[in-house]
């Protein structure tokens, strides 16, 4: 079946601009989570959906970031005000609601801030 | 708070040559699960294994095996008769209740002909 899928692959944009970024998860999957991955780093998680909620949104770094999940599928990662800080390669992932089960990830979006 | 160590940040192998990856993790929670993923230049990841921490058997999955001990908190990746295909940085993650992943900082594995 389809996997996890982001849109845009790659986005550019200028200091002080608003973004979005699209995760829609793999079918069936109530749970999704965002990961951010700076160059020679492992991935930091960000937050983590359990339908339409967030059940964890400790590692989002600043009021900057939100993130949505409407009707329990797709998500949104919104950023408003970027910073030439916030380019990495933003990751999303879901996983059925079982503790500890596998997570899935997309191929992520490059995210440049100029 | 959970940490995971992959002290190695590249290595560099001869096609066919065994190889193995350090993983070395720090958790207070009793019920934890670990995974290896690679990242291939491509740079999606891509899972390879999970382990729950009541299972201590080592798994052998066609080249690849992988080494749990909870005496020591590793977890290590063997790659049989390596690949110049293999070349790719493989993280190793843990998760305890919360289901967020912590990841290492992962290595590099150069392979070549």
């Amino acid at each position: 079946g389809a996997g996890v899928s982001q849109t845009p692959s790659n986005k550019v944009t200028e200091k002080g601009k608003y973004v979005e970024l699209r995760c829609d998860p793999i079918s069936g999957h109530t749970a999704l989570y965002w990961y951010r991955q700076s160059l020679g780093q492992g991935p930091e998680f960000l937050i983590y959906f359990q339908g339409t909620g967030a059940a964890d949104d400790s590692g989002l770094p600043n009021d900057r970031f939100f993130a949505v999940r409407p009707e329990g599928s797709v998500s949104t990662l919104k950023i408003q005000r970027t910073e030439r800080g916030d380019s990495a390669v933003y990751l999303c992932a879901s996983s059925t609601n079982r503790m500890g089960d596998t997570q899935y990830f997309g191929p992520g979006t490059r995210l440049t801030v100029l | 708070a959970q940490k995971v160590t992959q002290a190695q940040t590249e290595i560099s192998v001869v096609e066919k040559e065994d190889v193995t990856l350090d993983c070395v993790y720090e958790t207070r929670d009793t019920t934890y699960y670990l995974f290896w993923y690679k990242q291939p230049p491509s740079g999606e990841l891509v899972f390879l294994i999970r382990r729950n921490s009541f299972d201590e058997q080592n798994e052998i999955s066609g080249r690849y095996s992988w080494n749990f001990q909870k005496s020591t908190s590793s977890f290590n990746f063997t790659i049989t008769a390596s690949q110049v295909v293999d070349s790719a940085v493989y993280f190793c993650a843990l998760t305890g209740g919360g289901n967020k992943l912590t990841f290492g900082t992962g290595t590099q594995l150069k392979v070549e002909l």
